[in-house]
């Protein structure tokens, strides 16, 4: 398996630019974790999904973060319009139902925005 | 207010010494409590679960404990290496039925030579 998959792995983008993250999960796995990471504030979630559906969007920071899952095998996270406070690594994460929940981590989207 | 704190500042051994790793978490009843390895421009990698009625749980050259008593919980690394130099992530769950983590802000671990 060829683990989670980002895209893009870095992003440079100015401010009022809309960002798409990506993310492709691992085959099987039904749920689905948008991250965000930064020094100050350390690893945060954004949204979680479970079976496609939002469970817990809490984390969103404001209305210019959405996510989406149209199928088990596609997300995406959209910031619009972007502003510099959203630079930040976006990590993805999924894991089964089943068993320890431990949670895939995909390589992470570095966004800059300028 | 709901904290979970890990040591902000490196934990520096030498090589062959055992690494010990602190989580203190207040104002959360945790069913289970995870710890992930973080390397550089990668994301975390899952280590080990402990479940809250589990006192202690290895793999390898790995430990961890659980105090819910203390609300601690403590990461071992045994004949530590300069391979296990990493940043490593505690994380808990949220007691809310859901698979919904919240991780510490992380310790880094620099093994030397």
């Amino acid at each position: 398996d060829a683990g989670v998959i980002q895209s893009p792995r870095h992003e440079v983008t100015e401010m009022g630019q809309e960002v798409t993250l990506r993310c492709k999960p691992i085959s099987g796995h039904n749920s689905l974790f948008w991250y965000r990471q930064t020094m100050m504030r350390g690893l945060e979630l954004l949204i979680y999904f479970n079976n496609n559906v939002p469970i817990d969007d809490s984390g969103m920071p404001e209305d210019r973060f959405s996510a989406k899952m149209p199928n088990a095998s596609f997300s995406t996270l959209k910031i619009q319009p972007s502003e510099p406070r959203d630079s930040a690594v976006y990590f993805c994460a999924t894991a089964t139902t089943r068993g320890a929940y431990e949670q895939y981590f995909g390589p992470g989207t570095r966004l800059t925005v300028t | 207010s709901q904290k979970i704190e890990q040591n902000s500042e490196a934990l520096n051994i030498q090589e062959g010494k055992t690494a010990t790793l602190t989580c203190n978490y207040t104002n959360y009843s945790p069913a289970y409590l995870q710890w992930y390895r973080q390397d550089p421009g990668r994301g975390p990698v899952f280590l080990l679960l402990i479940r809250e009625n589990e006192k202690e749980k290895r793999k390898e050259r790995l430990k961890v404990t659980f105090d819910t008593t203390l609300k601690q919980s403590l990461f071992h690394i045994t004949a530590s290496q300069p391979a296990d130099s990493a940043t490593y992530l505690c994380a808990l769950d949220g007691n809310t039925g859901f698979q919904k983590l919240v991780f510490g802000t992380g310790t880094r671990l620099l093994v030397s030579p």
